[in-house]
């Protein structure tokens, strides 16, 4: 069945320093869906990514589809505290059920 | 605007016992539903999902099972819960195909 991997499974960095992680499939993907899940929260849409190359920027986060829709990444610029959470995505392999599938995340931790 | 209800926020039950979780999603109709898990220091574990009343997916064997008797209501239960069951809970929504998913706030349970 559909595979969604995301690496790294953690990341450690200073504040200011930049992040970056990455969603990979098997196979080329319908849409990719970036969710942001704090310490003890649900998780919380963030973008929707759809056409082939597509780039978009939400203030210091920028988010990537790859050519061959098949990946994505999550760059954020200049890190935060108020960034550390669990980024993950969700990537819909096609068909009309909407049933997304998800990845297991990328924990992030801010140190100040 | 839509709404999604999941409770309680916490759950402390002993081995053996039953479960009953109930969300409900409000302003809007027909919706795709679904139930999560996610252990800790793991990713959302999809269990069960509906796209209409009396329509159940499972995507997990287990000692769960779920049940949607009206449109916008979606149940998880158990009749003898495991200490593996233990986790976070999360209900969610989406609407037509390629939608963002919206979860409730999850609910934590700890089988003792």
């Amino acid at each position: 069945g559909q595979q969604v991997m995301q690496i790294p499974q953690y990341q450690h960095v200073q504040e200011g320093e930049d992040f970056t992680t990455y969603c990979n499939s098997s196979t080329t993907l319908s849409n990719i869906q970036w969710y942001k899940q704090r310490p003890g929260g649900h998780p919380v849409f963030l973008i929707q990514l759809v056409k082939s190359g597509e780039v978009k920027k939400q203030k210091r986060l920028t988010f990537q589809f790859g050519e061959a829709k098949k990946n994505s990444s999550l760059h954020i610029t200049a890190s935060h505290p108020r960034d550390s959470a669990v980024y993950i995505c969700a990537v819909d392999p096609g068909g009309s059920q909407g049933n997304l599938i998800f990845g297991k995340g990328t924990k992030l931790s801010v140190k100040p | 605007s839509q709404t999604i209800h999941q409770w309680p926020a916490t759950l402390v039950q002993p081995v053996g016992s039953p479960l009953s979780l109930e969300c409900t999603v409000e302003g809007t109709s027909n919706p795709n539903l679904y139930w999560y898990r996610q252990a800790a220091g793991r990713g959302l574990q999809l269990l069960f999902y509906s796209v209409g009343i009396g329509q159940i997916s499972s995507e997990v064997p287990q000692n769960l099972s779920a049940s949607r008797p009206q449109d916008r209501q979606f149940i998880l239960s158990s009749k003898k819960l495991l200490l593996s069951d233990s986790g976070f809970y999360l209900c969610a929504w989406n609407g037509l195909a390629n939608t963002e998913a919206f979860f409730g706030q999850g609910t934590r349970l700890t089988v003792v």
